[in-house]
Formats: C-alpha cells, sequence, structure tokens
C-alpha cells in the first residue's frame, strides 16, 4: 500500500496563478483533511472532508477550496495564489478502531508563491 | 478554547538525558490525546497517544503524563538518542463526529551526540 500519496512534492507560483494540489489514498480512510505547516504555527486544518461527497471549512480556509472527487482522492485547489499562501501543505486520511484512531499524514508539498 | 498550547518551541538534549514537552488545553470535551514526530522533509507520524481515563502510557522510551485536573500533559523521551531529533506536535480531539485534531505549535528537539 502507498497509504497517502501527495502531488506535486515542490511548486512555485507567481501571485494570482492557479494550481490543484492533489491527494490520494490507499487506506480506505472515510475522513480527509487538508493542512497548511507554517514555522512556529503548527499545523492548521484548511478543509476536511467527513464522508465522499461531503467537505467543511476548518480553522483557515480562506483563499482555498476542495473536492473530495471519490473517496480515495481529496484535491485542494488555490484559484488565486498569494504570498501568504507560501507553505508546506499536508494531506491526511484518518482511521479508528479499537478505541483508537490516528491521522495517516502524505510527504507534504511545498509550495512557494512569488 | 480550541488552542493547544505547546513549550518548549525548540529544546537541545545530550544523548541518554530526558527530553520533556509539555502542552496544555482549555476544551474539556477533548478525550484523546495524540502525539506526532515529524522528520526534515517528511509528514508527521504518530508516536503515541492517551486518553484522559489514564495518567500515565508508556511505549519505550515515550512516556506521556496526563494530568485531567490541570489539562495538561506531557511526552518524555528517555535516554534521548540522536535518532529523536525531529519536530514534536501534540494534539487534542473528540473522539466523536468529525475527529479534526488541534495541533500545538510544535518542538524541535535535537539531540546532541
Amino acid at each position: 500500500n502507498a497509504g497517502v500519496t501527495q502531488t506535486p512534492k515542490f511548486q512555485v507560483l507567481k501571485t494570482g496563478q492557479s494550481m490543484t494540489l492533489q491527494c490520494a489514498q490507499d487506506m480506505n480512510h472515510n475522513s480527509m483533511y487538508w493542512y497548511r505547516q507554517d514555522p512556529g504555527m503548527g499545523l492548521r486544518l484548511i478543509y476536511y472532508s467527513a464522508s465522499e461527497g461531503t467537505t467543511d471549512k476548518g480553522e483557515v480556509p480562506n483563499g482555498y477550496n476542495v473536492s473530495r472527487l471519490n473517496k480515495r482522492e481529496f484535491s485542494l485547489r488555490l484559484e488565486s495564489a498569494a504570498p501568504s499562501q507560501t507553505s508546506v501543505y499536508f494531506c491526511a486520511g484518518f482511521s479508528s478502531g479499537r478505541g483508537t484512531h490516528e491521522q495517516f499524514f502524505g510527504p507534504g508539498t511545498r509550495l512557494t508563491v512569488l | 478554547q480550541q488552542q493547544v498550547k505547546q513549550s518548549p518551541q525548540s529544546l537541545i538534549v545530550q544523548k541518554g538525558g530526558i527530553s520533556i514537552i509539555n502542552c496544555a488545553y482549555e476544551n474539556t470535551a477533548f478525550d484523546y490525546f495524540p502525539w506526532y514526530q515529524q522528520f526534515p522533509g517528511k509528514g508527521p507520524a504518530l508516536l503515541i497517544a492517551i486518553r484522559p481515563d489514564v495518567s500515565e502510557k508508556k511505549e519505550g522510551r515515550f512516556t506521556i503524563s496526563f494530568n485531567k485536573s490541570a489539562k495538561q500533559f506531557s511526552l518524555h523521551i528517555m535516554d534521548s538518542q540522536p535518532g529523536d531529533s525531529a519536530t514534536y506536535f501534540c494534539a487534542a480531539s473528540r473522539s466523536s463526529g468529525t475527529y479534526k485534531y488541534i495541533f500545538g505549535t510544535g518542538t524541535r528537539l535535537k539531540v546532541l551526540a
């Protein structure tokens, strides 16, 4: 199993450009999440999807949109990139069982907006 | 009420020493407290987690201590090794609904050889 995969690994955009970050999982997760990680800020939730066909805003949704295309795929779109969106973006899937639960993270996409 | 406060921001420990990272939360509805470990260039990975019905959980050299009345929990790394050098995040969540995790701001640990 590949787990949670993200593409691309690195991306440089100019202000105003758009792009879509892709996330796919083969762990049969119902719930999926998008985070951004900035120095000193920890991991902040952008959007999440509790199940296929549903999405909801997290802590920092402004400037982003998401699509839960199917159970496996959850994409994050920046319609008009801004320098403040320079960050490392992580996708995660969620599993629970036997009194425990865990979010499984992908390897991240490092995005720079000039 | 949704914040999880983590300290210190960075920590340097000698090999063989004890590393201690602290977290505090406000929302008493939280009932699951995981710690994640992140190496440079990688995504975070679950290290150990605890529920508030126990005061301590140990897995190898890693121990979580939990103080429900103080709404605090901490990660202790015994016999710290250079391979433990990483960023550590505490988190808090509810075990129902959307299972959203609220993460602390992270602690960068460096263990000197």
